[in-house]
């Protein structure tokens, strides 16, 4: 199993454009998620799904866009890219409620 | 909603001594407790969790401890060594809120030869 995988690992967007961050999963979880990380602020949760055709906000949804059409793939849009959303971003995913999640390897966005 | 907070921001050790890191939360109907290794450029690594009807956990070099009435709960590492230097961070969720977790800031951990 490829686990968790995430691309691109880096991106570089000017203010304004748009883009998606991929995010695809190989172990049947239902669940999937998506978090930013920013220096001294730990991982915040942007969008989870908690099955196919099923998607919530979480704590810091604004400027970002979610679909989920199938179990393995969650990828996350960014519509019109600020400079605020240069983080480093993480894709996870569970088997169930409070069950262990894995993350993919991140991919560090520079809004500019 | 649930709130983190976790002490030191940082940590440094010399191997073969103590670590630990301590983290409080506010919402008392959290019940799942996971902590979280993070290396260089990777994505966070679950390496221990404890639920709420278990006072304490150990695998090997690490434990953890809950104290649910004081609402906090502990990560320890015994006997470190150099490869446990990474950034650590502790987590709490509530079993009806479909996994979603609450991070504390983190603890960057370096281990001193």
């Amino acid at each position: 199993n490829a686990g968790v995988t995430q691309t691109p690992k880096f991106q570089v967007l000017k203010t304004g454009q748009s883009m998606t961050l991929q995010c695809a999963q190989d172990m049947n979880h239902e669940y999937m998620s998506w978090y930013r990380q920013d220096p001294g602020m730990g991982l915040r949760l942007i969008h989870y799904s908690v099955g196919a055709g099923i998607t919530d906000q979480g704590e810091v949804p604004n400027g970002y866009n979610v679909s989920r059409s199938t179990t393995e793939d969650f990828p996350l849009r960014l519509l019109s890219a600020a400079p605020s959303q240069t983080s480093v971003y993480f894709c996870a995913s569970s088997y169930a409620t409070g069950a262990q999640q894995y993350f993919g390897p991140g991919t560090r966005l520079t809004v500019t | 909603g649930e709130n983190v907070e976790q002490h030191p921001s940082t940590l440094s050790v010399q191997e073969g001594d103590s670590a630990v890191i301590k983290c409080t939360y506010s919402d008392s109907a959290s019940n799942y407790f996971p902590w979280y290794k993070q290396e260089l450029g990777k994505g966070p690594q679950l390496i221990i969790d404890i639920r709420s009807n278990v006072g304490e956990k150990k695998d090997q070099r690490i434990a953890v401890t809950l104290n649910k009435t004081a609402k906090h709960f502990s990560l320890h590492i015994t006997e470190t060594q150099p490869e446990d230097s990474a950034v650590y961070f502790c987590a709490a969720s509530r079993g009806d809120s479909w996994g979603k977790l609450q991070f504390g800031a983190g603890t960057q951990v370096v281990v001193t030869p």
